[in-house]
């Protein structure tokens, strides 16, 4: 079974970057994807954007499309997520998920469809001037 | 991408049946089944409770069930128990490849 370690908590300023680290033991790491998700206090789920490290490419929501930076370093099986530009809405609980990844058929196309089986502990990022 | 939609809170006695419903559209819930939902209590991080719209992980209770019509996901908790009460999450996998998920339902054990 595959287990997450993530980094800890960070306080940042407005404007900065924050990078969060996630470390896999366990299982195949490039037979897994990595996602991030956040959740806001109080507030719900909120998929940010994965990385497939046998693939390499990520994958990012819209709303992070131009702030977010996933990668994955399969010597160290740890996946990393850095978010730019924070403001005091980031403030968050930052989780990596990991499941295993396949191509799978979807009508008449193909997709790198990917699981989310085993949570991270999460990181707290705290934004605040 | 906008979030599936589902009740903000069910509840229901020990012993009965409650279902959170989970909507969304032809691009995401109507597009697989690809469908989960996540069991998360307070401060702690999601838990998958079922995947490809039924299938159980090892360890979930056969108390829980899903099921997908359309664009719509239901999760059925029956037998319903105390330690069942927390915040469910459905998520959908994309026709962007990307998940998204729902607002998630809280559920109250009375």
């Amino acid at each position: 079974q595959v287990q997450l370690v993530q980094s800890g908590a960070e306080v940042k300023k407005p404007g900065s970057s924050v990078k969060v680290s996630c470390k896999a033991s366990g299982g195949n790491f490039n037979m897994h994807a990595i996602s991030w998700v956040r959740q806001a206090p109080g507030q719900g789920l909120e998929w940010m954007g994965r990385i497939i490290p046998m693939l390499g490419t990520p994958i990012y929501s819209q709303n992070f499309q131009s702030r977010l930076t996933v990668t994955a370093d399969a010597s160290t099986s740890t996946a990393h997520m850095e978010l730019s530009s924070l403001r005091s809405e980031d403030t968050a609980v930052y989780y990596c998920a990991t499941g295993l990844w396949q191509n799978a058929k979807v009508g008449f196309n193909y997709y790198n469809y990917f699981s989310m089986d085993v949570w991270g502990e999460g990181t707290t990022v705290s934004v605040s001037s | 991408q906008s979030a599936l939609t589902q009740p903000a809170s069910v509840s229901g006695s020990p012993g009965q049946s409650i279902t959170i419903s989970c909507t969304g559209s032809s691009s995401d819930v109507g597009f697989s089944n690809y469908v989960s939902w996540f069991q998360q209590e307070p401060g702690k991080a999601p838990k998958l409770m079922l995947y490809d719209v039924t299938n159980r992980p090892s360890g979930v209770s056969n108390r829980f069930s899903g099921s997908k019509s359309g664009n719509t996901a239901s999760l059925t908790i029956s037998g319903l128990q105390a330690e069942d009460e927390a915040e469910y999450y459905c998520s959908s996998f994309t026709r962007t490849s990307t998940w998204v998920f729902g607002g998630g339902t809280k559920l109250t054990v009375l």
